[in-house]
């Protein structure tokens, strides 16, 4: 099994360009998860999509994100601009019961 | 308060020690709880669930305490590979997968 992929896995970009991280669930899981894990705030729940509908995005801390879940084999989540205090791993997850998490994209923005 | 609090540590213990770590957590409806293992620089992982009779796997043992909200992790004859950030993980919601992260406490096993 894949797993759950992630791309890219890091991400260097100056602050006001726009980021776009990728996630492909595994195949057959039902949710979908979009995570950010800081050394200050550790892991937060962004976003939360169920058979690709979006059920719980109180965890997007502005407008300047979103996420989109086009089909059940791919999801988005951009942030435009992007700022310093950007800067995190993204994780996305991927369920049917149990959670299981891809690698990662580390972002900097400078 | 935090939803989901953890001792951020580090707990420095020699190889073969036992080391037990604590969780307390805010919302009394909250159905399912879990141990999440994350290594640096890599994704958190499942270790174990956590049942209400208290449950073992292997050397680790995880207990929880409803009337105290209160989950513990124990973690017997410790390894140099257990050194890693061991979270605490609650699902507030009972309506599906939402899951809420402490913050982490993290293990160091020395020889």
């Amino acid at each position: 099994d894949a797993g759950v992929i992630q791309s890219p896995r890091h991400e260097v970009t100056e602050m006001g360009q726009e980021v776009t991280l990728r996630c492909k669930p595994i195949s057959g899981h039902n949710s979908l998860f979009w995570y950010r894990q800081t050394m200050m705030r550790g892991l937060e729940l962004l976003i939360y999509f169920n058979n690709n509908v979006p059920i719980d995005d109180s965890g997007m801390p502005e407008d300047r994100f979103s996420a989109k879940m086009p089909n059940a084999s791919f999801s988005t989540l951009k942030i435009q601009p992007s700022e310093p205090r950007d800067s995190a791993v993204y994780f996305c997850a991927s369920s049917f019961g149990r959670q299981f998490f891809g690698p990662g994209t580390r972002l900097t923005v400078l | 308060r935090k939803e989901v609090e953890q001792d951020p540590g580090p707990f420095n213990v020699p190889e073969g020690a036992t080391v037990a770590f604590n969780c307390t957590y805010s919302n009394s409806a909250s159905q399912s709880f879990f141990w999440y293992r994350q290594d640096c620089r890599k994704e958190p992982k499942l270790l174990m669930s956590v049942y209400s009779s208290g449950n073992e796997d292997g050397r680790f043992t995880a207990q929880l305490n409803r009337a105290s909200q209160y989950i513990s992790l124990l973690i017997r004859d410790s390894k140099l590979s257990d050194s890693a950030t061991y979270l605490c993980v609650v699902n507030m919601n009972n309506a599906g997968n939402m899951l809420t992260f402490g913050g982490g406490t993290r293990l160091m096993v020395k020889p």
